[in-house]
């Protein structure tokens, strides 16, 4: 029962173009959204989160945007940069985990940036 | 530097034994967890500890153990009972009641040979 769905393996975006990385859920229990990023033989890395009350958050190059009713959320990447390139996690917690951070993760989409 | 430190980063284990994961973590963070990754897999839950000398299962908590003696460290110990203990473990924290950022460590690939 996989929850959290990132239904694209991969992806090819060249260098100065908007990466788009979807991801889609099926608890409506989930209450704050993440992603992450991760290099190989690395542990993931934060990037950007957002809560269940808001449809859109900014950092610098990326925003993240929550579509409620769609149970759907996308990481966008503007422009793109070859260091960019990694494999990208979503992420969910849900509302009646306690006072513990219980993520559950999608597989993940490894973005390649090409020059 | 405040961070998660897992070690070893590599190890191997023959068929049949234990073996323990460790996770140290000078963040003060109370809440741990362990995580499995898998090729082609998000990451899994194993378990997860709250605060000192209690822990919680995750979705996958068969063939592992785990303490929490104190607040720095949540070793992981994989028994001779998880039948696919091959793969790559990531050990993280939160604060408790925080934000729900977890910050990981570098992970530990366990082989079994």
């Amino acid at each position: 029962d996989q929850q959290v769905k990132q239904n694209s393996p991969s992806l090819s975006v060249q260098e100065g173009r908007i990466s788009i990385l979807n991801c889609d859920y099926t608890n409506s229990m989930f209450d704050y959204f993440l992603w992450y990023k991760k290099y190989p033989a690395e542990g993931p890395t934060f990037l950007i989160s957002i809560s269940s009350i808001k449809d859109k958050n900014e950092d610098g190059r990326f925003t993240v945007f929550l579509n409620k009713s769609a149970k759907h959320l996308s990481l966008h990447i503007v422009p793109s940069q070859p260091g960019d390139s990694a494999v990208y996690f979503c992420a969910a917690r849900s509302l009646n985990t306690g006072t513990a951070s219980k993520l559950t993760f999608g597989t993940g989409t490894r973005l390649q940036v090409t020059l | 530097d405040g961070g998660i430190t897992q070690s070893p980063k590599y190890l191997f284990r023959k068929e049949g034994q234990n073996v323990t994961l460790s996770c140290e973590q000078n963040l003060n963070h109370d809440a741990m967890y362990w995580y499995r990754q898998d090729p082609g897999q998000g990451l899994r839950l194993i378990y997860y500890s709250q605060i000192v000398n209690d822990f919680q299962k995750g979705d996958i908590a068969e063939g592992y153990s785990v303490s929490r003696e104190k607040k720095e460290s949540f070793p992981l110990t994989v028994t001779s009972a998880q039948k696919n203990p091959t793969a790559f473990y990531l050990c993280a924290s939160t604060i408790s009641g925080g934000s729900a950022e977890a910050f990981f460590g570098q992970g530990t690939r366990l082989t079994v040979v």
